[in-house]
């Protein structure tokens, strides 16, 4: 079966930092999300990327995707505090099944340090 | 605009006993599912429902009951807790665009 593997487990960045979230597949990747959680919260939608080399931004978020490296990347550019939280990738695992079952990473805990 | 609200947010069971998570959503999506969030595992697939009169399995889903009987609800029923379905609860539903909006959780501890 299909996994998806983030990295780092956990990150602590200075507030201003850039910093880069990686979420890896075992397999070809169809579509990705990219969700960030803060607890107790539910999930927070930050961006859906559906082609192999496609990018979006959205305020100082960017995210793109990487088919060949089956990988995705989420970059924030001059972190606030505001960007801690837990950020989750979610991918679709077959194109049989794509539209229904989800896989999930286990997320990568960011702490901004003031 | 509501989005989807899931109750209870905290629940505390013994062992054996049985409870329903409800979920509604104002949005008329057609998709709704059931994830549980566990530490360092993600988040993974109960059930979900691709719209009123029709369930499927996901990955963990023994357990787990859930039933569609509208497009705006989609309950999850544990009918024998047990210690082992102590998790944090999420339901989502999914809008035509792909969008997947959250309810905020529901904890659940079984003793």
């Amino acid at each position: 079966s299909q996994e998806l593997e983030q990295s780092p487990q956990s990150l602590i960045v200075q507030e201003g930092k850039n910093l880069t979230i990686n979420c890896t597949s075992s397999k070809t990747l169809y579509g990705l999300y990219w969700y960030k959680q803060k607890y107790g919260e539910g999930l927070i939608f930050l961006m859906m990327l559906q082609k192999g080399g496609e990018e979006k931004s959205h305020e100082k978020i960017t995210a793109k995707l990487d088919e060949k490296k089956q990988q995705s990347s989420l970059h924030i550019t001059a972190s606030q505090p505001s960007h801690a939280g837990i950020y989750l990738c979610g991918a679709y695992p077959s194109r049989g099944r794509s539209n229904y079952q989800l896989i999930w990473g286990a997320g990568t805990k960011l702490i901004i340090k003031p | 605009n509501a989005g989807v609200t899931q109750t209870p947010k905290f629940q505390v069971l013994k062992t054996g006993q049985s409870m329903t998570l409800q979920c509604a959503q104002d949005m008329n999506h057609e998709y709704m599912s059931w994830y549980r969030q566990d530490p360092g595992m993600g988040l993974r697939l109960i059930h979900y429902s691709v719209g009123a009169g029709i369930t499927d399995q996901g990955e963990v889903p023994n357990g787990y009951n859930v039933s569609r009987s509208t497009t705006e609800d989609f309950p999850l029923r544990l009918l024998s807790a047990a210690p082992s379905q102590t998790s944090v609860y999420f339901c989502a539903s999914k809008s035509g665009h792909g969008e997947l909006f959250f309810g905020e959780g529901s904890r659940l501890t079984v003793l």
